[in-house]
């Protein structure tokens, strides 16, 4: 069955650095989103993205991040000038339609 | 606002029997989804039910729509050690794309 692929798997950081989360989203699908999961708390949306452009933002999705799609495959996810709090689960997900979403198993980013 | 709110928080039981987990939400639905966590991994696609749907079976799993009463049940048959995860359940509004999530209910099952 096709999945999502993230990589890395772990990431850590220097505070102040800038990382780039990757995600290969299943191929016929053209709805692309990123959420986070910081330990312990409820799972959280940050971005849809289709056709080429941000769709839907959330309130935690600043200037500090930003999305692209550099070619067919790929979809990625930067944070610039890291912090603490950037510490958490990243998920990526693809749908063919707006639902259901389909997930990768997570970038898990720790900021020192 | 906080959406897809579950209890239990968390819920034991013996293998072999049955275990019910309810979500309650906010706002008006498209559709209602449940996904599962395995510890450390990533949210695996359970089932979805749209809004004008009561009740979905997929095979141990059956799942409950009441949209007056804004909640949702999953049920889980027959469970079984490997069944040992977080069940979340995922709402996505009318109109947007984004999937809101409860806490999710942590589920063990005792060999």
């Amino acid at each position: 069955e096709p999945e999502v692929t993230q990589t890395p798997s772990h990431q850590v950081t220097q505070m102040g650095q800038e990382v780039i989360l990757r995600c290969v989203p299943i191929s016929n699908h053209l709805y692309f989103y990123w959420y986070r999961q910081i330990l312990g708390q409820k799972v959280e949306f940050l971005v849809s993205f289709y056709n080429n452009e941000i769709s839907e933002k959330s309130e935690i999705f600043d200037d500090q991040f930003s999305v692209e799609r550099p070619d067919g495959s790929n979809f990625t996810l930067k944070i610039r000038s890291t912090k603490l709090e950037d510490s958490a689960m990243y998920f990526c997900a693809s749908s063919e339609g707006v639902s259901p979403q389909h997930f990768g198993d997570g970038t898990r980013l720790s900021i020192l | 606002s906080q959406q897809g709110e579950e209890d239990p928080q968390a819920l034991s039981i013996q293998e072999g029997e049955n275990a019910t987990m309810n979500c309650s939400y906010k706002t008006s639905i498209n559709n209602l989804q449940w996904y599962r966590q395995n510890s450390g991994r990533g949210l695996v696609h359970l089932i979805l039910i749209r809004s004008n749907e009561r009740e979905k079976h997929s095979g141990r799993l059956r799942v409950t729509l009441d949209t007056s009463k804004k909640s949702s049940s999953l049920l889980i048959t027959a469970s079984r050690a490997a069944d040992t995860a977080s069940y979340f359940c995922a709402t996505d509004a009318a109109s947007n794309y984004q999937l809101i999530w409860g806490a999710g209910t942590k589920l063990i099952i005792k060999p």
